[in-house]
């Protein structure tokens, strides 16, 4: 029973290095999420995904950039890491059925640090 | 725009003391309301959530109602326990985008 699997779960990067935080889903939930969770802090929406295909922005988008060619997939890809992209990333997904009473399921995170 | 506001903590019991962990929102329309508890080095796991004013949601003994007129969400649990220490996240979701609170940290003492 899987649920949200994200790889990888630790990384450390050098600035202006570049990489893709990975994520899929095996629960055919429509809805995806990629969140930042800095040290004490709540969790700020990156960006989200409503279906293959369609992404939008959240809070804080800025420096990352996504793509859903499929349901199951909901990678993150860093272009040119900062040190201010030193978090921890969690992917979460949901199903479309019921919607706004629908939880979402969290993967365990990737912690990444940018020196 | 929405956003969800919870004590801050940590908040530190002895085992078998009563919990409160107060939580307020802002939010147009009709929000769901959720909690959720974070274990160290853990995503986060969906603890409880109620749809809609005056439900009741519940889970482990934990419980938290939806008070439309008072914009809030409050978590209780009337005896808490070592193993329930943890940080807990209010969230709600409001067209199909979810808002967190900072979280608030438990400390649980034997």
């Amino acid at each position: 029973n899987a649920g949200v699997t994200q790889t990888p779960k630790f990384r450390i990067l050098k600035i202006g290095q570049s990489m893709t935080l990975q994520c899929a889903q095996d629960m055919n939930h429509n809805y995806m999420y990629w969140y930042r969770q800095d040290p004490g802090m709540g969790l700020k929406l990156i960006y989200y995904s409503v279906g293959a295909g369609i992404t939008d922005k959240g809070e804080v988008p800025n420096g990352y950039n996504v793509s859903r060619s499929t349901t199951e997939d909901f990678p993150l890809r860093l272009e040119l890491a900062a040190p201010s992209q030193t978090s921890v990333y969690f992917c979460a997904s949901r199903a479309r059925v019921g919607d706004s009473n629908q939880p979402q399921h969290f993967g365990d995170g990737t912690r990444l640090s940018i020196l | 725009g929405d956003s969800v506001t919870q004590m801050e903590g940590p908040v530190t019991l002895s085992e078998e003391a009563f919990l409160t962990i107060n939580c307020t929102y802002t939010a147009t329309g009709y929000p769901s309301l959720f909690w959720y508890v974070q274990y160290p080095g853990e995503g986060l796991q969906l603890l409880l959530k109620a749809t809609k004013a005056d439900d009741k949601g519940s889970n482990k003994g934990f419980e938290a109602t939806y008070r439309k007129e008072t914009t809030s969400f409050h978590l209780e649990k009337g005896s808490v326990q070592v193993s329930d220490s943890a940080v807990y996240f209010c969230a709600l979701n409001n067209f199909n985008k979810f808002y967190f609170g900072s979280g608030t940290k438990l400390n649980v003492k034997p």
